[in-house]
């Protein structure tokens, strides 16, 4: 059975630096895309950037370029969404989500992290 | 890039048929036939109910269809049932990543 599990929520303050993890079960890590989506409270969804372990091919949407790092670790199944200095407007819920390499439906989504980031 | 256009929100009683637009540009929905739709319900993470302009994954009401012409592209819920009262989103491949429409609150009146 496939599962995808995010890590737990968290509360930072501005400034901060933060790393949050997907990690995934059931399939073969390598041949599966990671993408990263935000949804900001009560707002819409939006690609952050897509990951492919296979040859870590990384993606990032324009609006998201510079903003965030998307990284991986094949050993553990892993996939990371990492910020150098949080603002309070990256307060959001994010999820990751996988679609096989070829497909464009992605089926597998994790539960979300919720990131509030306030002084 | 700019997120692709969506009603704000739709209504419908239960039974009827309602559709849902979105529309985009020569660059990712009329571009590609790979348009797929995710249906929101509060506090949960999104699923996929439809891929590739109009296929439906296993397990996913044959009550929901998908088209696309041209730069549009419709998601269209027919039978309209209780549980269909969420929020729906359109995604499409632009070539190089994927953007997502600005989401349509479906209402069962």
């Amino acid at each position: 059975e496939v599962q995808v599990v995010q890590s737990g929520a968290e509360v930072k303050n501005p400034g901060e630096s933060l790393k949050i993890s997907c990690q995934s079960f059931g399939y073969s890590f390598t041949n599966y895309w990671i993408g990263w989506v935000r949804q900001m409270p009560g707002k819409g969804l939006e690609w952050m950037g897509l990951f492919y372990p296979g040859n870590s091919d990384t993606r990032y949407s324009p609006s998201f370029q510079g903003q965030v790092t998307i990284s991986a670790d094949k050993s553990i199944s892993t996939a990371y969404l990492q910020w150098s200095s949080l603002k309070a407007s990256d307060t959001a819920m994010y999820y990751c989500a996988t679609t096989r390499d070829g497909n464009t439906r992605w089926d597998y989504w994790g539960q979300g992290t919720l990131v509030t980031v306030s002084s | 890039q700019s997120a692709l256009t969506q009603p704000a929100s739709v209504s419908g009683s239960p039974g009827q048929s309602i559709t849902i637009s979105c529309t985009g540009t020569s660059s990712d929905v009329g571009g590609y036939n790979y348009v797929s739709w995710y249906q929101q319900h509060p506090d949960k993470a999104p699923k996929v109910i439809i891929y590739d302009v109009n296929n439906r994954p296993s397990g996913v009401s044959n009550r929901f269809s998908g088209s696309k012409s041209g730069n549009t592209a419709s998601l269209t819920i027919s039978g309209l049932q209780a549980e269909d009262e969420a929020d729906y989103y359109c995604n499409s491949f632009t070539g190089h990543i994927y953007v997502f429409g600005t989401g349509t609150k479906v209402t069962v009146v």
